[in-house]
This record gives C-alpha cells, sequence and structure tokens, in this order.
C-alpha cells in the first residue's frame, strides 16, 4: 500500500465544464503521474511531476493540466471537458522495489477515478 | 507506434496448470521491465519486475523471464489459482526505471476451475 488516494472516485460531468481530480499521497514521494486507461490502449500518460511545481507532458496531455504546490498533492484538471475524456483515470508514484530483479523503480497506483463526460 | 506489445488480449488456463503471458517490445533503450496485474474497478498491483541484467526473476508462483535479444519477456504464473483471473499488463521503462513507464495493452486472464 504506497498511501495513495484518489477524489472522487466517480463523476459525470456535461461537456464544456471543468473537471478537477484530486491525487493525494501520504509518503513523501517525489514522483507523481497521472494516466488514463481506455480499452485496446492500456495505461497512457497524461502528465507527471518530479517535484513541487516542476511538471512535464506525457504522452496525451492535449487537454489536460496539472498543479503540484505541495509534495503531497498532484491535481489534473481538464479544461473543457470533451465526450473523448470520457475514462477511468489513474494516480501513481514511483519508488525503489525489493521485488525488482536488480535496480530501479517501481510505479504504484491508486485506486482510480472513473470520469463520465455526456 | 506501439513500443509494447501484448499480442493476446485473452488467455484461458486450467486451474492448477501454468499460465503463460507473453510482451514484445520495440525500444532498445528499454532496461526494466514491470508486469501488473489489474481486478475491475481497482488501480494497477504491482507483480514482479526485472532489469536488463538479469534473465530472469522469480517471487512465489510468479516468474518473470526476459529474452534481450528477442526483445521478449514472458510472465509464468504456477499453479494457476481462481483469484489470477485479471487482466495482466506489462511495462517497460528506460534508465531502470527513472524514465517513464509505457505499458502494453492487456491480457486478460481467466483460470477454469
Amino acid at each position: 500500500d504506497a498511501g495513495i488516494t484518489q477524489s472522487p472516485r466517480h463523476k459525470v460531468t456535461e461537456t464544456g465544464t471543468p473537471v478537477t481530480l484530486r491525487c493525494h499521497q501520504t509518503e513523501n514521494h517525489r514522483y507523481m503521474y497521472w494516466y488514463r486507461q481506455d480499452p485496446g490502449h492500456g495505461l497512457r500518460l497524461i502528465h507527471y511531476s518530479y517535484g513541487v511545481k516542476d511538471t512535464d507532458k506525457g504522452e496525451v496531455s492535449d487537454g489536460y493540466s496539472v498543479s503540484r504546490s505541495k509534495t503531497e498533492d498532484f491535481l489534473l484538471t481538464l479544461e473543457s471537458a470533451t465526450s473523448s475524456q470520457t475514462s477511468v483515470y489513474f494516480c501513481a508514484i514511483s519508488e525503489s522495489s525489493p521485488k525488482s530483479g536488480g535496480a530501479g523503480k517501481t510505479q504504484y497506483f491508486g485506486p482510480g477515478t472513473r470520469l463520465l463526460v455526456l | 507506434d506501439q513500443q509494447v506489445k501484448q499480442n493476446s488480449p485473452s488467455l484461458s488456463v486450467q486451474e492448477g496448470r501454468i499460465s503463460i503471458l507473453n510482451c514484445d517490445y520495440t525500444n532498445s533503450m528499454f532496461d526494466y521491465f514491470l508486469w501488473y496485474k489489474k481486478y475491475p474497478a481497482e488501480g494497477p498491483t504491482f507483480l514482479i519486475s526485472i532489469s536488463s541484467i538479469k534473465d530472469k526473476n522469480e517471487d512465489g508462483r510468479f516468474t518473470v523471464f526476459l529474452n534481450k535479444s528477442a526483445k521478449h519477456l514472458s510472465l509464468h504464473i504456477v499453479p494457476s489459482q481462481p483469484g489470477d483471473s485479471a487482466v495482466y499488463f506489462c511495462a517497460a521503462s528506460a534508465n531502470f526505471g527513472n524514465e517513464k513507464l509505457t505499458f502494453g495493452t492487456g491480457t486478460r486472464l481467466t483460470i477454469i476451475p
């Protein structure tokens, strides 16, 4: 358990409205990530953060912005939601894992937020 | 451009037998590979990983094999149990996990009692 919570867990919204999803972690991890999961695509990285106020884009960042004003919180904002952003969103942190076969960092995921944009 | 591929969308295995899930990658910079298990309505759970300095890593019933020359890895589950029914994702990273993860599209494993 990497101490990751996401809120809300479920949300229904209308096209054109802003939406903010929150990821909260309790263990002071430096790296945090936002992914979306869609059928046929696996998990795709939206944005990530490598420290407070330090963020960068992933492979599907269009239409999304992020903010990290403190270590424990990483916010994902859809400025104007579209139906194509209907998805399940996962937050993750990374840390070294004793189960890795050699050196390596592992990402651990939160429970997810299911977002429906009508 | 799918850099990590799981070509089998689904797999059914009898309880007690071996489950073998496969994953191929194209990016030669990848040096760290992970397997995740995902149940419906939950986040992916880390299972096991392997770095390119090894060709095998074992943890209980789970073993991951890496064939660098073929750019192929596989996850073996022995013996398979009903609780293993889930979607399994393969993921890869460069710089020993310090770079971003690239995921495959997943394989749905069903264990038949």
